[in-house]
């Protein structure tokens, strides 16, 4: 089963507060986790991204965390800004040969107020 | 400017119509894929094709086509066998690189609209 649950579904925080997101996934054959942020009406963007041999991986404010034994990822934002307010999708995939799949989470709409 | 291009932005269709939703990526990536996304819900595969003239089948296809006879160009047409084809459609592109990494880059999207 190539699921991956995300959770939780909406999240509203203070400015400056850290939002946690978190998924969690089945197949130990998934090797690449990334993260994107959509704004509405918009693609989504690749925010950032993990292999299963990290256990952590920041860039700028956001940091992933890893855990294999669990099977389970999370998405960190620090300082959070009303810029940040979006849904925000975590994914997984394995190499194919032919081509990546990404299998999505449902989302998680953020709110950040001011 | 590269990138990835989807045109149009919205679509109206009547019922019993096909349509063609255009994907177009000037990056240079051997894949693409076409994903459906719902209001509240996570994106989902419908096709994705890793060479010219060759593609698969996600996990929704039925009712969409596909084809794909240059590497640039992505075409989904959706058909009139699909019955609830009204939602948010998104084009993605990917390489692989020396890392083994295999980032996925969307395009703005195509919002069709089954009136």
């Amino acid at each position: 089963q190539q699921q991956v649950k995300q959770s939780p579904q909406s999240l509203i925080v203070q400015k400056g507060g850290i939002p946690i997101i978190n998924c969690a996934y089945e197949n130990t054959a998934f090797d690449y986790f990334p993260w994107y942020q959509q704004f509405p009406g918009k693609g989504p963007a690749l925010l950032i991204a993990i292999r299963p041999d990290v256990s952590e991986k920041k860039e700028g404010r956001f940091t992933i965390s890893f855990n294999k034994s669990a099977k389970q990822f999370s998405l960190h934002i620090m300082d959070s800004q009303p810029g940040d307010s979006a849904t925000y999708f975590c994914a997984a995939s394995k190499w194919e040969t032919s081509g990546s799949r990404l299998t999505f989470g449902e989302g998680t709409q953020l709110t950040v107020n001011p | 400017d590269g990138g990835i291009t989807q045109s149009p932005k919205y679509l109206f269709r009547k019922e019993g119509q096909n349509v063609t939703l255009s994907c177009e990526q000037n990056l240079n990536h051997d894949a693409m894929y076409w994903y459906r996304q719902d209001p509240g819900q996570g994106l989902r595969l419908i096709y994705y094709s890793q060479i010219v003239n060759d593609f698969q089948k996600g996990d929704i296809a039925e009712g969409y086509s596909v084809s794909r006879e240059k590497k640039e160009s992505f075409p989904l047409t959706v058909t009139s066998a699909q019955k609830n084809p009204t939602a948010f459609y998104l084009c993605a592109s990917s390489i692989r690189t020396s890392g083994g990494a295999h980032t996925q880059y969307f395009g703005p999207g195509t919002r069709l609209t089954v009136l």
